[in-house]
This record gives C-alpha cells, structure tokens and sequence, in this order.
C-alpha cells in the first residue's frame, strides 16, 4: 500500500489567517491527489482533486500544488466555517489510502 | 440530483452477520465505481474496497480483505458492505463514496449519509 502521511496533526489558527497543510507519499503518484474536508458529525466533502484542482462549488481560497510524493493544502483568509480536519487521498492505485487527517482549531 | 443513500444504524452482537447498503440514484449505476469507507470514533478515514457494478469487478485493502465482502445489485442500484462475524472493533461509522468519472477510480465527489454500526455484547 502507498503510506500518505500528513503534516501537522493539528494546528490552531485565527479568522483571516494562511495555512498550509502537506500530506506525503511514501511512492510517487503523479498528480493522483486529493483533499477532503470534514465537519463533525458529517460525511468527507471533496475540496481538491488532482493535486489543484477545485471542486465545484468550493470557495477559491482554498488551494492545492504539488506532484509526485510531496503536496499542499492551503487556505488563505481563514474562515470561520473552515474549521475542520482535512484529508489527503491518494488514487494512483487501490488501495485509496488516506492520510491521517489534520485537524485545523480556533485559536 | 445524483444522491447515495444509506441503510440506517445498527446495533449488533459480536458473532452475528450484518448486510448495510447504499443506494444510488440520479446517475447511471452500472457505471461508476462506489467505494466503503470506515471511519472508527475518534478516528481518520480508512478506504476498504470499491466496486464497479457494472462487471462486479472488486478491489479490497489488504486490511480489510477476507473481513468484509463487497457487492451490488444492479437493477435496484444498490452496493452493500457485509460481515459475517462482527467484532467489537468493527464498530464504526461506514461511508459509500462515489468516485467522480465513470469507469474510474478517482476523487470521491458523492458521499452517503453514513451507517452507525455499533457490536456490543
């Protein structure tokens, strides 16, 4: 299986901050990555796939790069409804492995 | 509006069987790939296997192979998760997902609601 480890597991920011979260694959996957949301209590909405791309629907501030093993999440203008934890997919091979979650908190 | 819906919560006792399912609706069934994810209380999110309904083609995790067996019934669009001998630790929440393409395994764009399983003797 492809290990994707991401980075931090939690962090505390304020309304209106950057953040920035990375999710790691043990093997390259190309572009074959995607980041997830979730609120308690709900199911996983899908924010980015294929590395950059936007969602229908999702907001522009958030923001996704990279290739091969190492990728990032960012959210500019930090919102009050953006607090969450977020996911790391990778589906170049099954299994679809997931990261850990990072768990973005009021400060 | 393409939709999957989920078989409501289930309290179980370690040992028996459990069949929970996820219907779709809104998009052609046999075409797309629908996914089983597990999510533990407290825990991350663990994808353990996807089948296409069209052929039944089916991928588990390694983690999960042999636990659970994956299926689908075409003409009602229906895929199901079933354990023929629960454990405690297999309490947990259990997501269908979607992936966006048809005929691809990609990015889950449509989840369900999720099933609440809870084994306790």
């Amino acid at each position: 299986d492809i290990q994707m480890t991401q980075s931090p597991s939690s962090l505390s920011a304020s309304v209106g901050d950057r953040v920035t979260i990375t999710c790691r694959a043990s093997q390259s996957i190309t572009t074959s990555l995607n980041w997830y949301q979730q609120k308690p209590g709900k199911a996983p909405q899908l924010l980015i796939y294929a590395a950059s791309r936007l969602q229908t629907g999702v907001p522009s501030r958030f923001s996704g790069s990279g290739s091969g093993t190492d990728f990032t999440l960012t959210i500019t203008n930090l919102q009050p409804e953006d607090f969450a934890t977020y996911y790391c997919q990778q589906n170049y091979n099954t299994p679809g492995t997931f990261g850990q979650g990072t768990k973005v908190e009021i400060k | 509006e393409v939709q999957l819906v989920q078989s409501g919560a289930e309290v179980k006792k370690p040992g028996e069987s459990l069949k929970i399912s996820c219907k779709g609706s809104g998009y052609s069934f046999t075409s797309h790939w629908i996914g089983w994810v597990r999510q533990m209380p407290g825990k991350g999110l663990e994808w353990m296997g996807i089948i296409y309904p069209g052929d039944s083609d089916t991928r588990y995790s390694p983690s999960f192979q042999g636990q659970v067996t994956i299926s689908a019934d075409k003409p009602i669009s229906t895929a199901y998760l079933h354990w023929n001998n629960l454990k405690a630790s297999d309490t947990a929440m259990y997501y269908c997902a979607r992936p966006m393409r048809a005929g691809t395994i990609d990015a889950f764009d449509i989840w369900g609601q999720g099933t609440m399983v809870t084994i306790s003797s």
